[in-house]
């Protein structure tokens, strides 16, 4: 049973950095073709793909908020860190890992409960 | 502005069927990537109820099924039921931006 749950702070200040983990379990990210990654919702939006790792430590990126993000795995740990510098209330959001299924393009298929970030000063 | 365009709401009474349709482009449905479809129950994650093409996870069913042409995909759900009632989004990949991208989301109303 695949199960991947987010933690981090609930609440950032402007400018700062967010460092968000996600701890799963159920699978290894060393296994070939999976991937992990970081999806946000805000308030009353849509879904948007931030960030994807795959298990050769190959790294994918929003086109547009590539030069905010960093994205890592801890394989023994059975953990994938997000990190967003320069925070911005823009950025108050329901944050989501997503286990990433093996496809032609892989796909989120299992989600975490997700974590609600707020940006405030 | 979502690189997929879904309309912002449907509604249909019980025991109806309904489509959401999922409009794209030649770099990513066009293209010929799979669409996946999403069922986000308030105040819930997200959870897959189709993916690659007509295919369900366990426990999701057959009311729930979808088709592809061209640069679109919809999303049909029939003899619907109050428990239907929640957000839906269309997913897939985009090569011209080298991202997944998703829909804005649709929001089925049991009236």
């Amino acid at each position: 049973q695949i199960t991947l749950k987010e933690s981090g702070p609930t609440l950032v200040k402007p400018t700062q950095t967010l460092t968000l983990t996600c701890t799963f379990s159920g699978f290894s990210l060393s296994t070939s073709g999976v991937g992990v990654g970081w999806i946000r919702q805000p308030p009353g939006k849509a879904l948007e793909w931030l960030a994807l790792i795959y298990w050769d430590d190959h790294k994918r990126y929003s086109p547009s908020l590539k030069s905010r993000f960093t994205i890592t795995k801890d394989t023994s740990r059975n953990q994938v860190v997000l990190t967003m510098s320069n925070i911005d209330p823009a950025d108050t959001a329901t944050y989501y890992c997503a286990h990433f299924r093996e496809a032609a393009a892989v796909f989120p298929d299992y989600w975490g409960q997700g974590t609600l970030v707020t940006v405030s000063s | 502005q979502s690189v997929l365009t879904q309309p912002p709401s449907v509604s249909g009474a019980p025991g109806q069927r309904v489509t959401i349709s999922c409009t794209g482009s030649s770099s990513n449905i066009g293209a010929g990537f799979d669409v996946h479809w999403y069922q986000q129950l308030p105040g819930t994650a997200p959870k897959l109820l189709i993916y690659g093409n007509t295919h369900r996870p366990s426990g999701v069913p057959d009311r729930f099924s979808d088709s592809t042409s061209g640069t679109s995909a919809s999303l049909a759900i029939t003899g619907l039921q109050a428990e239907d009632e929640a957000d839906y989004y269309c997913q897939s990949y985009d090569s011209s931006l080298s991202a997944w991208v998703f829909g804005g989301g649709t929001k089925l109303t049991v009236l």
